[in-house]
Parts: C-alpha cells; structure tokens; sequence
C-alpha cells in the first residue's frame, strides 16, 4: 500500500542534543512537507520541498534544519538551538502538476518530547 | 500573506444532530483550495472535504458539506447526522493554486455527546 511513514512514533531528546525525525514516502509525489503541531495553535510549516535537493523555509523554521537527497525521503532535524521542542510533528507530502488534484497526505506524526 | 481562522476552539453537537464548523480566510488570490482535515484521537490527519474556488457549487462527500461563500472567504462545515466517530479535531486549511503551500487554522475541538 502507498502512504507516508514517519518513525518513531515517539522520540526523546537531552539537553543539547540533535535529533532526526524520519519521513519517508511511496506515493512518487513531489513535494513533501513538516509541520509542527502544539495544542491550541494548529499546524504550523516548518519546511517544504517541491524537488529533490531543493527545500524552503516554512513559518517556524529556526532551530531546524532537512534535506532532500532522494525523492522519496525527507528527514527533519531538530537541533540543540530549539529551546521548546516538545510537539507533535507531522510530515506530508503531495502531487505537483496535476491540475484539480491538489491535496495533502500526512504520515501518522511523531510525537517528540525533552527529557 | 494568507491567514487561516477558525474562531471556535470547541463544539459540541448531540449525536445525531447536526453541527456547523466555521472557517475564514484571507487572501487576495482569486484562484486556490480549501480544505477540512480530521484528526481524530489516533493523531492521523483525515481529508473530509475540498473545495476549489472557481466552483459555485458547494462540496459535499456523505454527512458532510460545505458553504462556500468566496466574497466573504467564509468556509463552514457542516455534519449532518452526526455520529460518536465523527468527535476530533477538525482544521480548515487553505492552499493558493499552483503554489503548494498549505496554510492551516488552530482548529476546533468536536464533542459529540450521546
């Protein structure tokens, strides 16, 4: 079946530490997406990515940092510089070029928590 | 810059009733999408209902329709028959044409109450 995996489910993280979140997608969709969820102010664009080895800052974007080598991966990295890390984050992806066919797919999130 | 609002954070609705969610946006494009995205406790976000806004016509998919009223960039969804599975937090989301950017509301909270 087609879809998005994002892994872990959960993740913890120390003081000062990186950590990466993974998203990894078979849907051969272009364009991928994070976005951060926190309770009360819905979901907010981290990163996004329309084309292999090419990605743009979203909204909240400090203290994270993605790539995009493969078409169909797109890892976020939440570094030591953000302060309040604990959320919930979501990945996405969708189709580009298809006329009347624009729409998001989501992974099932990871929820990310400081120890 | 385009915003998303959604001014209730929760509803409730009796089961089988039926319930209306409000969203507004603002843009100054005249050609985009809206959305309504599910999420119920399993945290899986669920496209219920989209919209294009060169269409007159209202979406519906079963229980669920819009109003779509494009001079007042209002976006309301209404359930109908409302039932326990459809409790969750609902998010209205906006995404201008061509530009693969999808920009999302706070949300609101749905109880549904047996």
């Amino acid at each position: 079946d087609g879809g998005i995996t994002q892994s872990p489910k959960y993740l913890f993280r120390k003081e000062g530490q990186n950590v990466t979140l993974s998203c990894e997608q078979n849907l051969n969709h272009d364009a991928m997406y994070w976005y951060r969820q926190d309770p009360g102010q819905g979901l907010r664009l981290i990163y996004y990515s329309q084309i292999v080895n090419d990605f743009q800052k979203g909204d909240i974007a400090e203290g994270y940092s993605v790539s995009r080598e493969k078409k169909e991966s797109f890892p976020l990295t939440v570094t030591s510089a953000q302060k309040n890390p604990t959320a919930f984050y979501l990945c996405a992806s969708s189709i580009i070029g298809q006329l009347f066919n624009e729409k998001l797919f989501f992974g099932s999130g990871t929820q990310l928590s400081v120890l | 810059a385009q915003t998303v609002t959604q001014s209730q954070p929760e509803m409730s609705v009796q089961e089988a009733e039926t319930v209306t969610l409000s969203c507004t946006y603002d843009t100054s494009e005249s050609d985009y999408y809206l959305f309504w995205y599910k999420q119920p406790p399993s945290r899986q976000m669920i496209l219920v209902i989209r919209q294009e806004a060169y269409k007159q016509q209202n979406a519906t998919e079963n229980r669920f329709s819009v109003n779509f009223q494009k001079a007042a960039k209002s976006f309301s969804l209404k359930i109908s028959d409302s039932q326990l599975g459809d409790a969750a937090m609902y998010f209205c989301a906006y995404s201008s044409s061509g530009t693969y950017k999808y920009i999302f509301g706070t949300g609101t909270r749905l109880k549904v109450l047996a």
